[in-house]
């Protein structure tokens, strides 16, 4: 069964200073990962995507995320965080399946932003 | 921007009482999603549709959840009774076939 871990419920960043976000996956196959990020009382927006090609993805708001195989990670880095990137992110790993990909998510990590 | 739409953003019931909730997803998606999300971890699939019929089910709680999507466009998830530890909140996503899904913003549901 695939599952998601993301090892740091929260982390603070000073503005402008870089930013990485852990996610570890377990799937037995050749994974489809995803970042979401969720501010509060709202849905989640989809950062970036990872489906083949490339282990080194670029999304939207200047996030990138690097695959790793051989370490079953999919971590997301930003060079200089805005203040406006306080919110909570989401890493998921998709399951292609017959009608769609079913996703997994992990718990989330909370990003601060201090000024 | 297409989005998926939900209503209402916010329902407050009290235990026993029935409850609906309402999606709108991206014309065109063919697949929608029910996801829950408690307060402090991800979201957790409840119930997924490929036009008009369920694909998969296996964590929708039965015996007082219900959905549907009867046109194969729009979908309703109705709780009947609501028990406390329903409170969550409730997302609606949408997708192409074997695409990334796209999120609506939300019910959050408080029973009392």
């Amino acid at each position: 069964a695939q599952s998601v871990t993301q090892p740091d419920i929260h982390i603070t960043v000073s503005e402008g200073a870089s930013l990485e976000l852990r996610c570890n996956y377990s799937y037995g196959a050749t994974p489809y990962l995803f970042w979401y990020v969720q501010s509060p009382g709202q849905g989640l927006q989809l950062l970036l995507k990872y489906f083949s090609g490339d282990t080194l993805v670029q999304g939207i708001k200047g996030f990138e995320a690097e695959f790793k195989r051989s370490q079953s990670s999919f971590n997301l880095r930003k060079p200089s965080v805005h203040w406006s990137d306080a919110a909570e992110y989401f890493c998921a790993v998709g399951s292609q399946g017959g009608y769609g990909n079913k996703l997994v998510f992990g718990a989330g990590t909370i990003l601060r932003v201090k000024s | 921007e297409a989005e998926v739409a939900q209503s209402p953003r916010y329902k407050i019931t009290e235990k026993s009482q029935a409850v609906a909730f309402w999606c709108d997803p991206i014309s065109g998606h063919a697949t929608l999603y029910w996801y829950r999300q408690i307060l402090g971890q991800g979201p957790e699939l409840l119930v997924q549709f490929q036009d008009e019929s369920v694909v998969d089910d296996s964590q929708l709680p039965k015996d007082r959840f219900s959905a549907e999507r009867l046109k194969g466009v729009d979908s309703t998830l109705k709780i009947q009774p609501a028990e406390l530890g329903d409170s969550a909140m409730y997302l609606c996503a949408s997708s192409r076939r074997t695409v990334e899904q796209y999120f609506g913003p939300g019910t959050r549901l408080t029973v009392t």
